[in-house]
């Protein structure tokens, strides 16, 4: 079993839509959580990065964290065809990040 | 353009042959890491440097591979004798320590390896 583990989708909604992107993981030791996004061969873009459980805002990206669970969720709202991408969720105990495999998202005009 | 670069973006080679690949991260970073990522995949961790130090490696990087990070800045990345199983993307990225928080790491391009 992955230590990260998320839906490779793809998920196809239409433009406007709100997105919910989840991860789950086993591993009691991550306490920095990150989602990135990246487009078809390009490096990952750092989207969002929290430390404690509950909700960060940025804009239309929302990110939830529930440690207890072991759950963390990314939320798109009004999405855009250029959000279109593949989005990875991260994890780090303190030095290295360890990825989910992740969504690709696909929003259509 | 002040993020992470690497070159070359793209690296064809024939099974046996050695590559490098260079990193630069951003200026003021002191921790550098390489990631390998499949297709269809999340990237996997491979090494970090804290300034010049190579301070953990992951069990995939294998013997043939080899990293460096003289001085502290740009790194390089070696893997000898190829092969086709190497084929994927070599991501490089960088990020300032916080006094034991977390790290936002910052990717840059990467370089896709194709071994034939």
């Amino acid at each position: 079993q992955k230590e990260v583990e998320q839906d490779p989708g793809p998920l196809s909604v239409p433009e406007g839509a709100i997105v919910s992107l989840n991860c789950t993981y086993s591993n009691s030791a991550f306490q920095y959580f990150m989602w990135y996004r990246q487009y078809s061969r390009k490096g990952p873009e750092l989207l969002m990065y929290t430390y404690s459980s509950g909700n960060k805002e940025d804009g239309r990206f929302t990110a939830q964290v529930d440690k207890s669970s072991k759950y963390i969720s990314l939320f798109i709202r009004d999405s855009q065809p250029s959000d279109s991408a593949t989005y990875l969720c991260a994890m780090d105990a303190g030095n290295m990040l360890t990825f989910g495999g992740g969504t690709r998202l696909m929003v259509k005009p | 353009d002040t993020g992470v670069s690497q070159d070359p973006r793209h690296k064809i080679t024939k099974r046996g042959q050695n590559v490098t690949f260079r990193c630069d991260p951003i200026s003021e970073h002191n921790r550098l890491y390489w990631y390998r990522q499949t297709l269809g995949q999340g990237p996997e961790f491979l090494t970090y440097f804290q300034n010049e130090a190579q301070l953990e490696k992951s069990r995939l990087l294998s013997d043939r591979f080899s990293a460096e990070r003289p001085k502290g800045s740009f790194s390089t990345l070696e893997i000898q004798r190829t092969e086709q199983g190497d084929s994927a993307m070599y991501l490089c990225a960088s990020s300032q320590t916080s006094g034991g928080k977390g790290d936002e790491q910052f990717f840059g391009p990467g370089t896709r390896l194709t071994v034939l």
